[in-house]
């Protein structure tokens, strides 16, 4: 099976501008979670999609937010960048089963704000 | 919400020497998964702990899950360079949301 997919691999943007990033999950697995990673605040839980519905979110502001279509690609998006929007947004698929929850990462996306 | 504290932040150690990483909580965890980070990769799954006191062995790697379910630790006897990265613990909560901690770096000098 391929594993998971994220495009694009790096971005760079400046402040005040959108960005829209996609992962394409593991076949059959129907969960994407998505995950921001800084040197300062470690591996985030940003939200979770499991059959195009938001299922959990953390605690990130507004400007963040994501999708799930039927095929199970997920899309993430932030609007108005500020520079501290800076990091490795990973996302993870899985078949989440109830009492087993491996999580499949991707390479993620480098995003660099200036 | 929960949280899981991991100890220590880095670790530098010499070939063929031990690590241990430590993951604990304030409260009961339900499970706790670990996963390794090489530089410049991504996470990758290494083992889920979900019984009280269970403890489970990868090669020169063993987990254990505390009797209270509060704790869990990470051992690798004999480090090679091969097990360069970042260690990271992680409550499986909800599905898909992975609660991490803050990880352990380590570095292993030839």
């Amino acid at each position: 099976k391929a594993g998971v997919t994220q495009t694009p691999r790096y971005l760079i943007k400046t402040r005040g501008q959108q960005v829209t990033l996609s992962c394409s999950p593991i076949s059959g697995h129907r969960s994407v979670s998505w995950y921001q990673q800084t040197p300062g605040q470690g591996l985030q839980f940003l939200f979770e999609y499991f059959s195009e519905t938001q299922r959990n979110k953390g605690n990130f502001p507004g400007r963040f937010s994501g999708r799930q279509f039927s095929n199970s690609r997920s899309e993430m998006n932030v609007s108005t960048l500020e520079l501290g929007d800076s990091a490795l947004y990973l996302c993870a698929s899985t078949q989440r089963m109830s009492s087993y929850n491996e999580q499949f990462f991707g390479p993620g996306t480098r995003l660099t704000v200036l | 919400g929960q949280q899981v504290m991991q100890i220590p932040q880095y670790q530098h150690v010499q070939e063929g020497e031990d690590f241990t990483t430590y993951c604990n909580s304030s409260t009961t965890l339900s499970n706790i998964q670990w996963y390794k980070q090489r530089p410049g990769g991504h996470p990758v799954f290494l083992i889920q702990l979900v019984k009280s006191g269970e403890v489970k062995k990868q090669k020169r790697l063993t987990f254990q899950f505390g009797e209270a379910k509060k704790n869990s630790s990470l051992h690798i006897t004999a480090t090679q360079t091969t097990d360069v990265g970042t260690y990271f613990c992680a409550l499986s909560n909800q599905g898909g949301k992975l609660i991490f901690g803050q990880g352990t770096e380590l570095s292993v000098k030839p």
